[in-house]
């Protein structure tokens, strides 16, 4: 199977400090990209996406960057809340002719924000 | 809240049995898939469903099988369960079939193997 890899584990940040979560993916056939944040007790909730033809999007307070040379992706949160304390999931989409679309998700990265 | 449903919530049973897990997707929504998610594992792709046809299917064991019915709720059905399938199965709705149509999560299903 494909490797969806983040390079750390937990993050501790202090309220209002900007987050960086870090994604590494195997695959440079991979089209497409998501960030989810799964809270505690809940399904992965859908943050930003961002196409193989792009290298950065931004939405509100969150920006993904897609480095293809080095197969990274990054999750940059701004002014980190509390409200903002969860795992952090990237996933991967991959089309093969038998299987149809694929997504392969990373372990997760657990942020934590320090009041 | 997602507007998914699963049900159960939670679901004990032992080896060797048989379950079904049920989701109902959003409100005009087509697509259903179905994630395993351990903690062994993570999260794991099983199988997607769009207007009651399979479009792919991803780790999913020959035990497992699903199916979206004309309502376009979903069922993942679990035989032959071993202790390894205790996990949390989640499944998410969209609206269409494209890979970047927004998923929506449902809750999930604890399952617990005993």
């Amino acid at each position: 199977g494909e490797s969806v890899g983040l390079h750390l584990p937990t993050l501790s940040v202090q309220e209002g400090d900007n987050s960086i979560i870090n994604c590494a993916y195997s695959n440079s056939a991979s089209d497409y990209f998501i960030w989810y944040k799964q809270e505690s007790g809940k399904g992965p909730q859908f943050i930003i996406d961002i196409r193989s033809n792009m290298d950065k999007r931004q939405g509100q307070r969150v920006t993904v960057l897609l480095n293809k040379t080095v197969k990274h992706l990054s999750l940059q949160i701004a002014a980190t809340q509390p409200g903002d304390s969860a795992v952090y999931f990237c996933a991967e989409n991959l089309i093969y002719p038998n299987t149809g679309n694929q997504f392969y998700f990373g372990t997760g990265t657990s942020l934590t924000v320090i009041p | 809240d997602s507007g998914v449903t699963q049900t159960p919530k939670h679901l004990i049973t032992a080896t060797g049995q048989r379950v079904t897990l049920r989701c109902s997707p959003r409100s005009g929504d087509l697509s259903v898939y179905w994630y395993q998610q351990s903690l062994d594992q993570g999260l794991q792709f099983l199988i997607h469903y769009y207007n009651g046809e399979e479009r792919a299917k991803g780790n999913i064991l020959e035990r497992f099988s699903a199916q979206q019915f004309p309502d376009l709720h979903s069922e993942l059905n679990l035989s032959s369960l071993e202790l390894g399938d205790s996990a949390l199965y989640f499944c998410a709705s969209s609206v269409g079939l494209a890979d970047y149509n927004e998923q929506f999560f449902g809750p999930g299903t604890r399952l617990t193997v005993l």
